[in-house]
């Protein structure tokens, strides 16, 4: 595998699940992110990982819960979402935060 | 924090002719100013970018252009052809993670 990758690509969940977005980067980058991207918002930065420490949180509700165990991995965790949480979730790295970002394909999340 | 507006949200054109999308930003302290490609279904994919140190940049038919006293830079595309129906999205960044911003994207459609 190269580049970004995210699992699933696809996920429907009622309210009161708990689910979890993997993201995996094989490019040795410094820099993790999860966007949302909506019609609403296109590309809405939610969190930011540098070296596995957490060092934005865009004011995400808390039923979102990121996790970084290393610089390779980030995931993000899902509980009691709404359904305006539908949106494709986008994971992308990038060495140092100002260069070009990688994104995965992204994990389509229907919320029912 | 840094606010990205991005004009026009939808461009239609001939192909052959060019296109011009226009960005500006807040904050004086952005460094980076890079611009994303989505092919409808894909991730964005960076075309292009360019730093605070330069003018203007160019890639075949592709070009971006910064003023940094005006705060704003643009993208210009000439001689459009169909593959380059897109949503274009413009961010800028700096040394500060949060700062990472994208403008709400230009819907570009090039007809045959």
């Amino acid at each position: 595998e190269t580049g970004v990758t995210q699992t699933p690509r696809h996920l429907v969940m009622g309210m009161t699940n708990k689910k979890s977005l993997k993201c995996e980067q094989h490019l040795g980058h410094n820099a993790m992110y999860w966007y949302k991207q909506s019609a609403k918002k296109p590309l809405e930065l939610m969190f930011v990982y540098s070296l596995e420490e957490r060092v934005e949180n865009n004011s995400v509700p808390s039923r979102f819960s990121p996790e970084c165990p290393n610089s390779s991995h980030l995931f993000l965790h899902l509980h009691t979402l709404q359904p305006e949480d539908s949106a494709l979730y986008l994971c992308a790295s990038s060495q140092d935060y100002t260069g070009e970002l990688f994104f995965g394909e992204g994990s389509r999340l229907t919320v029912l | 924090g840094e606010n990205v507006e991005q004009h026009p949200s939808t461009l239609s054109v001939q192909e052959g002719d060019s296109a011009v999308i226009k960005c500006t930003y807040s904050d004086s302290a952005s460094n980076y100013f890079p611009w994303y490609k989505q092919e409808l279904g894909k991730r964005p994919q960076l075309i292009i970018d360019i730093r605070s140190n330069v003018g203007e940049k160019k890639d075949q038919r592709i070009a971006v252009t910064l003023n940094k006293t005006a705060k704003h830079f643009s993208l210009h595309i000439t001689e459009t052809q169909p593959e380059d129906s897109a949503v274009y999205f413009c961010a800028a960044s700096g040394t500060n993670a949060g700062k990472s911003t994208f403008g709400d994207g230009t819907t570009l459609t090039v007809k045959p």
